[in-house]
């Protein structure tokens, strides 16, 4: 089952502009992270944010979490045309352990030249 | 360093047939994970061995999924006899198995049934 859901489900964007994508999800965490995929591609990680840290940077990422409102958002700043990919946010939730993954449904980001 | 790789990438087959798919994870990684993932969605978590041990099969079909990873290295997942709604894309992963280690996933491999 999924449990984080991303918004939007598609986002458009032109080069040189910031994309931000929300996630929410439902049960307690551990941990947040979020991934990319490349079109027929696997699955790279970006980012992991953990439950007591709010936001948390990595390059032109900047990812927020508020455990409060059970959500997160992956800022990209500055796009590029390599950025297209969807983004997937993906919580190890309390009650299944750490090391079980779930993972929302995605945001297909496009990155127009 | 070589990341995670799997056989074959792509996949046809009819109804009722079996299929293999084959997982060699990164060197000295002990946790190893199968996903499926449907279109259009993430993916979810079949099964994850930690060395040769299956300590999470609680997604894996088990009437017609089976899985194996003889001596904790590579691993093969196998569908017996598939049907039309195993159409998706499975993903291997693999990490050093500590709660906040990076999942390392292969490119996947696309399974259509006819």
């Amino acid at each position: 089952s999924q449990q984080g859901e991303e918004d939007p489900q598609a986002l458009s964007i032109q080069e040189g502009e910031n994309a931000t994508m929300n996630c929410s999800y439902k049960t307690s965490i551990n941990n947040l992270q979020w991934y990319r995929q490349n079109s027929g591609r696997g699955l790279v990680h970006l980012i992991l944010i953990r439950s007591n840290e709010r936001e948390k940077h990595s390059g032109r990422l900047r990812v927020t979490l508020d455990t409060s409102k059970k959500s997160s958002s992956l800022l990209i700043t500055a796009s590029r045309a390599a950025d297209t990919a969807s983004y997937f946010c993906a919580t190890d939730d309390t009650g299944a352990g750490s090391y079980q993954l779930t993972f929302g449904k995605g945001t297909k980001l496009s990155v127009i030249p | 360093e070589a990341g995670v790789v799997q056989s074959p990438r792509y996949k046809i087959i009819e109804k009722k047939q079996p299929v293999a798919f084959w997982c060699n994870p990164i060197s000295g990684h002990n946790t190893l994970y199968w996903y499926r993932q449907n279109l259009g969605q993430g993916p979810e978590l079949l099964i994850r061995y930690e060395n040769e041990e299956a300590v999470d099969d609680s997604q894996l079909p088990k009437d017609r999924f089976s899985a194996e990873r003889l001596k904790g290295v590579d691993s093969t997942l196998k569908i017996q006899p598939a049907e039309l709604g195993d159409s998706a894309v499975y993903l291997c992963a693999s990490s050093l198995g500590r709660p906040t280690d990076t999942q390392y996933f292969g490119p996947g491999t696309r399974l259509t049934v006819l």
